[in-house]
């Protein structure tokens, strides 16, 4: 599996965007980018995945390069309740084998009211 | 709809207790994985199965057993606690569709081997 780099840490204040990196320089062509995030001592929920397009749904934008050795999560307008630790997972869709995210540790984002 | 339910929430075990951690889905998935989590790590998968039946080994297996006797549960069993074994377990589920990436997660299982 790809490994990816994310920033320890980040910080954004409430309502603005917050737009969270990740580089997975090393991602093969059938491999897609998922997100996850997980709010203190809750279990990960799953946010957003893509595989060469942009993606959105309700609760994120994914950026792709067109490379697709980076990506970029976009939460449009941060709230405090955004606050958690966000995961940046490399892997080949389907098979049983998805399940076997590399979850690494991700990036701490804080919302600022 | 309870989703994923971890059972149980919290334990404390001496060193050579025994133990089982129950997770039971309702939403007919077929794969379920039991991660753990330790301070500042990301999640790391112990055994996962693919169906009633099967399971199978992950990054770190040892000192651990699982079994999928029916397809909403998936139990993890520590035969011989030890203290490295501390940690925030979690279990999760996903079902067939093939591009889907969304693994639905319990909320975790704090357990202390002392």
């Amino acid at each position: 599996d790809a490994k990816t780099t994310q920033p320890p840490s980040m910080d954004c204040a409430e309502g603005r965007a917050a737009n969270l990196p990740c580089n997975h320089s090393t991602i093969s062509g059938n491999e897609y980018v998922y997100w996850y995030r997980q709010i203190h001592s809750q279990g990960p929920q799953y946010i957003i995945h893509g595989l060469k397009n942009n993606e959105t749904n309700e609760m994120a934008s994914l950026i792709i390069t067109e490379d697709r050795k980076s990506s970029t999560l976009i939460l449009p307008h941060a709230t405090l309740r955004d606050t958690a630790v966000y995961y940046c997972i490399v892997r080949v869709a389907g098979g049983s084998t998805l399940g076997r995210l590399y979850f690494g540790r991700g990036t701490q984002l804080t919302v600022w009211p | 709809n309870a989703g994923v339910t971890q059972t149980p929430k919290f334990r404390v075990l001496k060193t050579g207790q025994s133990m089982t951690l129950l997770c039971a889905q309702d939403m007919n998935h077929e794969y379920m994985y039991w991660y753990r989590q330790d301070p500042g790590m990301g999640l790391r998968l112990i055994h996962y199965s693919v169906g009633e039946g099967t399971t199978a080994k992950g990054e770190v297996p040892d000192g651990y057993n699982v079994s999928r006797l029916k397809k909403q549960n998936f139990l993890l069993g520590l035969e011989s606690a030890a203290p490295s074994q501390t940690s925030v377990y979690f279990c999760a589920s996903r079902g067939l569709a093939a591009n889907t990436g969304e693994l639905f997660f319990g909320e975790g299982s704090r357990l202390t081997v002392l």
